[in-house]
């Protein structure tokens, strides 16, 4: 069984779509993050929801949106996708100290 | 706020050789630290911890790290490397005493093994 899973796994679209990313644990945890590695393959947080409340907002353009419908799930909605949002996102879940990773998306903007 | 510096970008060792990889961090108050590996194309493993308690921490795949407060330093060893350590390594940090948690990684060292 997968612990944290992500879908789709890879995602290329033109500039100026709207896509969404999905995310779903399986493993009752109670806060989900969305990190964002660029292509120097520096990870950095996005967003933190803990029990469908957001917690972290980085300093992200509002194009971005994250949901969380219940805890198992952590989505990311990109609207006017730009050039520079090509990235590799990462959904990751905690209890405790640990944090759990996805496999990450990749996302390819033509 | 907190930062980690990962001292080298690329370390390249010969299979059986030492591997020492270097992280500092800066925090005011010490908090969690973390060893992540990233094999291509794939997601974040986690190597080995710190929290409490003993500095020297054990982890997967023969890995072990020390905590050594003065240093602000958490370097991460392995005595004989193997081909199949070569990956992308992280350190990263994150904070105790919120319910945040958000991990602050450095840059990352790849590290190569030569045969």
């Amino acid at each position: 069984d997968t612990a944290v899973s992500q879908t789709p796994k890879y995602l290329v679209t033109q500039m100026g779509n709207d896509k969404s990313i999905k995310c779903e644990q399986n493993l009752g945890h109670d806060t989900m993050y969305w990190y964002k590695q660029d292509s120097k393959k520096f990870l950095k947080i996005m967003f933190s929801y803990n029990n469908k409340e957001l917690i972290i907002n980085e300093t992200v353009p509002n194009r971005f949106s994250p949901k969380s419908p219940d805890k198992a799930h952590l989505n990311l909605h990109i609207n006017s996708l730009e050039l520079g949002d090509s990235a590799v996102y990462f959904c990751a879940s905690r209890a405790g100290v640990e944090q759990f990773f996805g496999p990450g998306t990749r996302l390819t903007v033509l | 706020a907190q930062s980690v510096t990962q001292l080298g970008s690329h370390v390249s060792v010969s299979e059986g050789a030492l591997v020492l990889l270097r992280c500092n961090y800066s925090s005011s108050v010490p908090p969690y630290l973390f060893w992540y590996v990233q094999y291509p194309n794939q997601g974040l493993q986690l190597l080995l911890k710190y929290t409490t308690g003993a500095t020297l921490v054990k982890g997967i795949n023969g890995f072990e790290a020390e905590f050594k407060k003065s240093e602000t330093s958490f370097h991460l060893t392995k005595p004989s490397a193997h081909m199949s350590d070569a990956a992308e390594y992280f350190c990263a940090v994150s904070e105790r005493n919120t319910g945040r948690r958000a991990l602050t990684f450095g840059s990352g060292t790849r590290l190569q093994v030569q045969p």
